[in-house]
């Protein structure tokens, strides 16, 4: 089945500073790649999306790019404030796994933690 | 509306209780999951429901049974949990399978 690595597990950035957030899944049947933000306590929210198809996306300070031959891709934010203090998990989902409403892999997460 | 709606958020139950977790969608969305989380670990599996019919289950132990009463409805029954059981109990809602999965407030179960 689906296997996703995610690196680094945790990860301190001074404030406007860049970080950068890479996962590697292993099933090229793979074609959905989200990326979640969970602050303590609360809901995983979906904060960027990214398809097989496309190679990089962008929302405000958000980025994901996919290199699809590689099997990897990366969340990128720029100009961190403090309020992205978060745990971020990526996720995979993959159509051999469950079907026709196949699950979606989650990554181990990784602590970001923004310093003012 | 993107809103997935769960309730108790809170339960304490001891071990010979019998409670259930509600879960409610009016996205439309044809399929269902409950997930568990522990502190500091991604979102595990549990069921998942696709058009009411359980899909999948994840070797969950019987003291967890799920239930699909209608397309917009998702419970979770719960009985002789155990104390390693506690943990954040998150509903999940997607349209199809690589479509954007919304989760749900989730409920802090502590199991004493």
């Amino acid at each position: 089945g689906e296997n996703v690595e995610q690196h680094p597990s945790t990860l301190s950035v001074q404030e406007g500073d860049s970080a950068v957030i890479k996962c590697t899944y292993s099933d090229s049947a793979s074609n959905y790649f989200p990326w979640y933000k969970q602050e303590l306590g609360k809901r995983p929210q979906l904060i960027i999306d990214i398809r097989s198809n496309v190679g990089e996306k962008k929302d405000q300070r958000i980025a994901v790019t996919l290199n699809k031959t590689a099997k990897h891709f990366s969340l990128h934010i720029t100009e961190t404030q403090p309020e992205d203090s978060a745990v971020y998990f990526c996720a995979a989902s993959s159509l051999r796994y469950g079907g026709s409403q196949g699950n979606l892999i989650f990554g181990k997460g990784t602590k970001l933690s923004v310093k003012p | 509306d993107t809103e997935v709606t769960q309730t108790p958020k809170h339960l304490v139950m001891g071990m010979t209780n019998k409670k259930s977790l509600k879960c409610e969608q009016h996205m439309g969305h044809r399929a269902m999951y409950w997930y568990k989380q522990k502190a500091k670990k991604p979102p595990e599996l549990m069921f998942v429901y696709s058009y009411e019919k359980l899909s999948i289950n994840e070797s969950v132990p019987s003291r967890f049974s799920p239930e699909c009463p209608n397309s917009s409805l998702l419970n979770l029954h719960l009985h002789a949990l155990q104390p390693e059981d506690s943990a954040l109990y998150l509903c999940a809602t997607r349209q199809n399978f690589n479509e954007k999965l919304f989760f749900g407030s989730g409920t802090q179960l502590s199991v004493l």
